[in-house]
């Protein structure tokens, strides 16, 4: 059963335009949430996160949404710019408790058109 | 430098061989993190370790061992590779509530 859930494959967005990357969750103690971003052939990097007692977090042109009733983040990324093409991956964790594990969705590629 | 290395990069081997992955983490995280990456998963968790000698099961554990000596290095070790094991392998590190920060990833292709 998968507790992090990306369900759009890919995105494709104009440059200058706003891409919204959406993420939905299953798992209630869930309170903590990151966004990574990841290009070829390279780890994945740290974006942004978010807890659960806020409801947005922002940092330059990203800005992280949680929505905790509906079980429901987004990434948004404005302006887009052409770097911004990789792979992004949602992650949560139930911040209480000790292993910081991180459950991840399967990640949707992004792609800026110039 | 400081940051998370992962060694070898790349790695080809053959079925029934047994092949170490290492990572090593200058930031002297508690947490450490062994994750593969395959087509339609997204990263799945092998193993993970709190502290020095503090290991514990991730989502997909069959098949690998892990140790940590030190809280620098994470080695995983797949004991007799098999062909299901062919992925890209991330090492990941960090403190207790906050992001994990990875690796550039080693690709093992098990023929």
């Amino acid at each position: 059963d998968q507790q992090v859930k990306q369900n759009s494959p890919s995105l494709s967005v104009q440059e200058g335009r706003i891409s919204i990357l959406n993420c939905d969750y299953t798992n209630s103690m869930f309170d903590y949430f990151l966004w990574y971003k990841k290009y070829p052939a390279e780890g994945p990097t740290f974006l942004i996160s978010i807890s659960s007692i806020k409801d947005k977090n922002e940092d330059g042109r990203f800005t992280v949404f949680l929505n905790k009733s509906a079980k429901h983040l987004s990434l948004h990324i404005v302006p887009s710019q052409p770097g911004d093409s990789a792979v992004y991956f949602c992650a949560a964790s139930p911040l209480t408790g000790a292993n910081s594990k991180l459950t991840f969705g399967k990640g949707i590629t992004l792609s800026v058109r110039p | 430098d400081a940051g998370i290395t992962q060694s070898p990069r790349y790695k080809i081997t053959e079925t029934g061989r047994q092949v170490t992955l290492m990572c090593h983490q200058t930031w002297s995280h508690s947490y450490m993190f062994w994750y593969r990456q395959d087509l339609g998963h997204g990263l799945r968790l092998i193993y993970y370790s709190a502290a020095a000698d503090i290991t514990d099961k991730g989502e997909v554990p069959d098949g690998y061992v892990v140790s940590r000596s030190k809280t620098e290095n994470f080695p995983l070790t797949l004991e007799s590779a098999t062909r299901s094991q062919t992925s890209v392998y991330f090492c990941a590190s960090g403190i207790a509530g906050g992001p994990q920060y990875f690796g550039p990833g080693t690709r093992l292709t098990v023929l």
